[in-house]
């Protein structure tokens, strides 16, 4: 593995089905964040982590869980999918959560809720 | 609210110059970043700036104006591969990336 991965590339999910979407970095960094991209829309931070065990909200957490049990990983789960959540999500981590710190993305999931 | 302001879509030729502007308001300031993203790809970071000033990295370099809530992305002797999207972000107070939509630039031959 080298920096960030992201499983599943892309998904097609029924409308009330759970869903969990996969990211690990070999990084050894701190902080890691979800977002979502959609179309004529800034990429909008669903959760973070600024170290592991800890979590915090960002600005469209509704609908959306994760956990951060080690430095690694980050999963990302979708409750009960709606199709508002049609989005592509990305994985990011950075160093730390300072100023200066650059965030380094995973490849993405395209995510398409039915 | 916060609020981070960029052109939708610029067309430049190949071998000229772009300027990408981006205005911001946000709670707090603590540094602008610039990533570039490709079309289905994931964004990489080009630049930083927290001083006011212009930051020089090879062909791309990228301005600061604090006091304006102003920055700017400049790309030298353009190239087909710099077709992307540019993505513009501020951290906040909270230390979180606030980011614009994006700035998709067409180059031509």
């Amino acid at each position: 593995i080298a920096g960030i991965t992201q499983a599943p590339t892309s998904q097609i999910l029924a409308a009330g089905r759970r869903m969990t979407l996969r990211c690990t970095q070999d990084m050894r960094h701190n902080a890691m964040y979800w977002y979502r991209q959609d179309l004529g829309l800034g990429l909008r931070l669903i959760h973070y982590s600024n170290t592991a065990g800890t979590t915090g909200k960002g600005e469209v957490p509704d609908g959306y869980s994760v956990s951060r049990a080690n430095t690694d990983d980050f999963p990302l789960t979708l409750a009960s999918a709606v199709p508002s959540q049609t989005s592509v999500y990305f994985c990011a981590s950075s160093e730390a959560s300072g100023a200066s710190n650059e965030q380094f993305f995973g490849p993405g999931t395209r995510l398409t809720v039915l | 609210g916060q609020n981070i302001d960029q052109p939708t879509e610029m067309t430049a030729t190949e071998g000229a110059i772009v300027q990408i502007n981006c205005t911001y308001q946000t709670s707090g300031f603590n540094g602008l970043f610039w990533y570039q993203q490709h079309a289905g790809e994931a964004p990489t970071f080009l630049s930083y700036n927290v001083l006011d000033g212009l930051e020089e990295k090879g062909r791309f370099s990228s301005f600061l104006s604090r006091s304006k809530g102003y920055s700017y992305l400049l790309l030298k002797e353009l190239q087909m591969k710099d077709s992307a999207s540019y993505l513009c972000a501020v951290r906040d107070s909270n230390y979180q990336l606030i980011w614009g939509a994006g700035t998709k630039l067409i180059i031509k031959p």
